[in-house]
């Protein structure tokens, strides 16, 4: 079953705007994580934030989890074409399975 | 790349058919992963191994199994294959089961046709 909820469902931005998308999720949580998606292709890892964490970067990537409100956004800064793509947040509970939402899909135009 | 390999890419079968998915971990990583991608029920956890032992079971239908093996590679098999089945599956590696904190690293993903 679905544990976390993206979003906007779609989002459209140009070449060096910010994008920012929300995860809300329902359930304690041990960690967050995001994840890209190209396609139809598999999945790429971006960044893991753990439960006792506020706020980490990779990159042009800010990720911020609130516990209390139960959310996360995935902040993309100065974007590029070739960040078009899906992004799922997956929660991680006491368990090892991932939980995903349905995935913002965001297009970059140049 | 992830370093999970899965094959085929793509398989086109008929309903009432049987097939395996083959998935090769990351090398050093002993648990593997199972994930349905479908239009509908978007990415579902299937079903979790652990060198060589089922380790954890979400929506996994009845009709469909899987197993690790000896050296780690894993085969997730469909039988009586409905419509409904059709999705992209994804096998995925972590390196232990200890940790929920371990990422998960997927592979490209086979895409599966019930016709």
């Amino acid at each position: 079953s679905q544990q976390g909820e993206e979003d906007p469902q779609a989002l459209s931005i140009q070449e060096g705007e910010n994008a920012t998308m929300n995860c809300s999720y329902k359930t304690s949580i041990n960690n967050l994580q995001w994840y890209r998606q190209n396609s139809g292709r598999g999945l790429v890892h971006l960044i893991l934030i753990r439960s006792n964490e506020r706020e980490k970067h990779s990159g042009r990537l800010r990720v911020t989890l609130d516990t209390s409100k139960k959310s996360s956004s995935l902040l993309i800064t100065a974007s590029r074409a070739a960040d078009t793509a899906s992004y799922f947040c997956a929660t991680g509970d006491s368990g090892y399975a991932l939980n995903f939402g349905k995935g913002t899909s965001l297009l970059v135009t140049p | 790349d992830s370093g999970v390999t899965q094959t085929p890419k793509h398989l086109i079968t008929a309903t009432g058919q049987r097939v395996t998915l083959r998935c090769s971990p990351r090398s050093g990583d002993l648990s593997v992963y199972w994930y349905q991608q479908s239009l509908d029920q978007g990415l579902q956890f299937l079903i979790q191994y652990y060198n060589g032992e089922e380790r954890a079971k979400g929506n996994i239908l009845e009709r469909f199994s899987a197993q690790q093996f000896p050296d780690l590679h894993s085969e997730l098999n469909l039988s009586s294959l409905e419509l409904g089945d059709s999705a992209l599956y994804f096998c995925a590696s972590s390196v232990v089961v200890s940790s929920p904190t371990d990422t998960q690293y997927f592979g490209p993903g086979t895409r599966l046709t019930v016709l």
